[in-house]
């Protein structure tokens, strides 16, 4: 069974920084595109960035682009978001989120398997 | 960017009926990358459809999708008691971006 643990969240101030880390297990991990998914309280999904199977093609949202970095490590089976420069907006749950099978060369796909999330919040 | 308007906001049902969910895209979905997830409260998003109209291992046959270009929708033939849930579509057929819908809540009539 394929899980992913998100790990990573918290509290901080506005302008502040935090680094989001996903442990990815039961697959092969650099045979998929990786991505990351929040949603504000109440709020919908919205797909913050993603990244192919060895991490050479990104993609981000309008919202977050310049002020997050997605990145992996395949040895490791993991996924990371750092986010820098965060807004109150950007409080959210986070989702590490896995690509559907075809989906190495892409940062972009449709999501097959699903974290929990780690909730991220942004206030002075 | 493709946005993707979902439609009914809120859909009032009784167990055993047939479920509709519309999904339009502001401009046409490349190789109907179109995909439909259900989310329960409390829970992560699960996926249900994929290429607008194949179904994600696991998912009941009383779940369907159709549709092309820029109109797509979700059928629940016959609604059971645990598929009062949101329901979003989302698009991945035009980079550089991923969208979902707003999403749609289907609640007990």
């Amino acid at each position: 069974e394929v899980q992913l643990v998100e790990s990573g969240g918290g509290a901080v101030r506005p302008g502040g920084s935090l680094r989001l880390s996903c442990a990815a297990s039961g697959l092969n991990f650099d045979d998929y595109g990786m991505s990351w998914v929040r949603q504000a309280p109440g709020k919908g999904l919205e797909w913050v960035a993603g990244i192919n199977w060895n991490g050479d093609s990104t993609g981000y949202a309008d919202s977050v682009k310049g002020r997050f970095i997605i990145s992996r490590d395949n040895a490791k089976n993991s996924l990371y978001l750092q986010m820098d420069s965060l807004r109150a907006e950007d409080t959210a749950l986070y989702h590490c989120a896995k690509y559907g099978s075809g989906s190495f060369l892409y940062f972009y796909y449709y999501i097959d398997v699903w974290g929990k999330g780690t909730t991220v919040t942004v206030s002075s | 960017e493709i946005v993707l308007t979902q439609s009914p906001g809120t859909l009032s049902l009784s167990p055993g009926e047939r479920a509709t969910f519309s999904c339009r895209a502001s401009q046409r979905v490349g190789s109907s990358y179109l995909a439909w997830y259900q989310q329960r409260p409390g829970q992560a998003p699960r996926l249900l459809i994929y290429g607008a109209s194949t179904r994600a291992t696991g998912i009941p046959d009383r779940f369907s999708g159709s549709g092309s270009g820029t109109v797509f929708t979700l059928t629940i033939s016959r609604l059971e008691p645990e598929d009062f849930a949101v329901y979003y579509c989302q698009q991945y057929g035009s980079s550089p971006s991923i969208t979902f819908g707003q999403g749609t809540r289907l609640e007990i009539k």
